[in-house]
């Protein structure tokens, strides 16, 4: 049963032009979410969080959006380039007494590519 | 530089041998994490450590084991018993314990390690 859905395996974007990558959730408990970039061979980076108590977060370049009532936030990057060429994951959280230990629930990752 | 080490990053092992790998965090956290990364799929638990001599089941625990003796450190073991172990397996760490919400600025972040990748021959 995933949680935490990722649709698009993949986005190819040009550079400078908008990239929005999407994620649904299917569990109402989740109160926490995060946005992390992963190169190959390598570990993935936080990228953005964003509480269920907020409905957009922004951090330079990237903004998320969270829809409580579908379920559904979304990656904003503008404007896209050649260096965020990576794979997105997505990621969930729940509980009050979450922050000591995060159980924490991926989606299954979006591939983008930026075109230069 | 603080940050979390894992060794090897590459690993080769015959069917039936167990195997372990390392992972070493500077960050004085207290939380630590084990994941595994297959294609397609998302990143899966396997355990995870909330504070020294305390571990527990995550996910997808069956045919591994772990051990966490000091803070730093939390190795995983993967035995004989994991019917699949080619994967990427990655570890992470999170700072705090027992908090009822995050402090200010804290972002409820992993802090992920580079990854080891198993290939079992």
């Amino acid at each position: 049963d995933q949680q935490v859905k990722q649709n698009s395996p993949s986005l190819s974007v040009q550079e400078g032009r908008i990239s929005i990558l999407n994620c649904d959730y299917t569990n109402s408990m989740f109160d926490y979410f995060l946005w992390y970039k992963k190169y190959p061979a390598e570990g993935p980076t936080f990228l953005i969080s964003i509480s269920s108590i907020k409905d957009k977060n922004e951090d330079g370049r990237f903004t998320v959006f969270l829809n409580k009532s579908a379920k559904h936030l979304s990656l904003h990057i503008v404007p896209s380039q050649p260096g965020d060429s990576a794979v997105y994951f997505c990621a969930a959280s729940q509980g009050a007494y979450s922050w000591g230990y995060q159980k924490v629930t991926f989606g299954t990752g979006t591939k983008l590519q930026v075109i230069p | 530089d603080g940050g979390i080490t894992q060794s090897p990053k590459y690993l080769f092992r015959k069917e039936g041998q167990n195997v372990t790998l390392s992972c070493e965090q500077n960050l004085n956290h207290d939380a630590m994490y084990w994941y595994r990364q297959d294609p397609g799929q998302g990143l899966r638990l396997i355990y995870y450590s909330q504070i020294v001599n305390d571990f527990q089941k995550g996910d997808i625990a069956e045919g591994y084991s772990v051990s966490r003796e000091k803070k730093e450190s939390f190795p995983l073991t993967v035995t004989s018993a994991q019917k699949n172990p080619t994967a990427f397996y990655l570890c992470a760490s999170s700072p705090r314990f027992g908090l009822a919400e995050p402090l200010q600025g804290d972002t409820g972040e992993l802090f992920f390690g580079e990854g080891s990748r198993l290939t079992v021959l």
